[in-house]
């Protein structure tokens, strides 16, 4: 079984310009999750969504950061413009059952490490 | 408001030591708590969860058990091998508000 893909693996830019980030998860899995984890800390939950529909994105920088699922599948995660406290590494996770909530394992691909400069 | 502190590391170990990696958590309602594992090079991946109080998790050899009334959910293993060298974070997931906590991690480095 394949696991959650993520690209690209390293991406590095200047402050002030965008930046996208995408998530193929586990096929079947229902949730998707975004994550930022800066260095030396523990991830922070940015956005989940099950199928097309956002549960959760109240830690969101909704000025700067947007996130889409479309179709229930893919997810898509961009940064307009970007800030120097943007750097970090940002993971993407799916789970399988969504009746089981956040008690259900959550599966991580190997995440994005974003450097703004 | 939910949090989760973790011991802080490197902790580091000899071969077949016993270890625990204290973690400590705040919660306003009934949390799920887990360990989740970063070995080098790797992406997390779920070690072992516990659901409700007195719950106890195991997997590997790895073991925490749920304990309300200290509110914390310490990892043990009786005797480390070099393979467990990695990063390990204590997290809570919320029912009520739907969030999931991560602590801030704790590097374990097992010698030979």
């Amino acid at each position: 079984e394949a696991g959650v893909a993520q690209s690209p693996r390293y991406k590095i830019i200047e402050k002030r310009q965008s930046v996208a980030f995408w998530c193929n998860p586990i096929s079947g899995h229902a949730t998707l999750y975004w994550y930022q984890q800066i260095l030396g800390q523990g991830p922070k939950l940015l956005i989940q969504f099950q199928n097309n529909g956002v549960v959760d994105d109240s830690q969101l920088p909704k000025d700067r950061f947007s996130a889409e699922r479309l179709k229930g599948v893919d997810s898509t995660l961009k940064i307009q413009p970007a800030k120097l406290e943007d750097s970090a590494v940002y993971l993407c996770a799916s789970s399988l059952d969504p009746l089981a909530g956040l008690t259900d394992t959550q599966y991580f691909g190997p995440g994005t490490r974003l450097t703004v400069l | 408001g939910n949090s989760v502190t973790q011991m802080e590391g490197p902790v580091t170990l000899s071969e077949e030591a016993f270890l625990t990696i204290n973690c400590t958590y705040t919660a306003t309602g009934y949390p799920s708590l887990f360990w989740y594992v970063q070995y080098p090079g790797e992406g997390l991946q779920l070690l072992l969860k516990a659901t409700k109080a007195d719950d106890k998790g195991s997997n590997k050899g790895f073991e925490a058990t749920y304990r309300k009334e200290t509110t914390s959910f310490h990892l043990e293993k009786g005797s480390v091998q070099v393979s467990d060298s990695a990063v390990y974070f204590c997290a809570l997931s919320d029912p009520n508000f739907n969030k999931f906590y991560f602590g801030s991690g704790t590097k374990l480095n097992v010698k030979p």
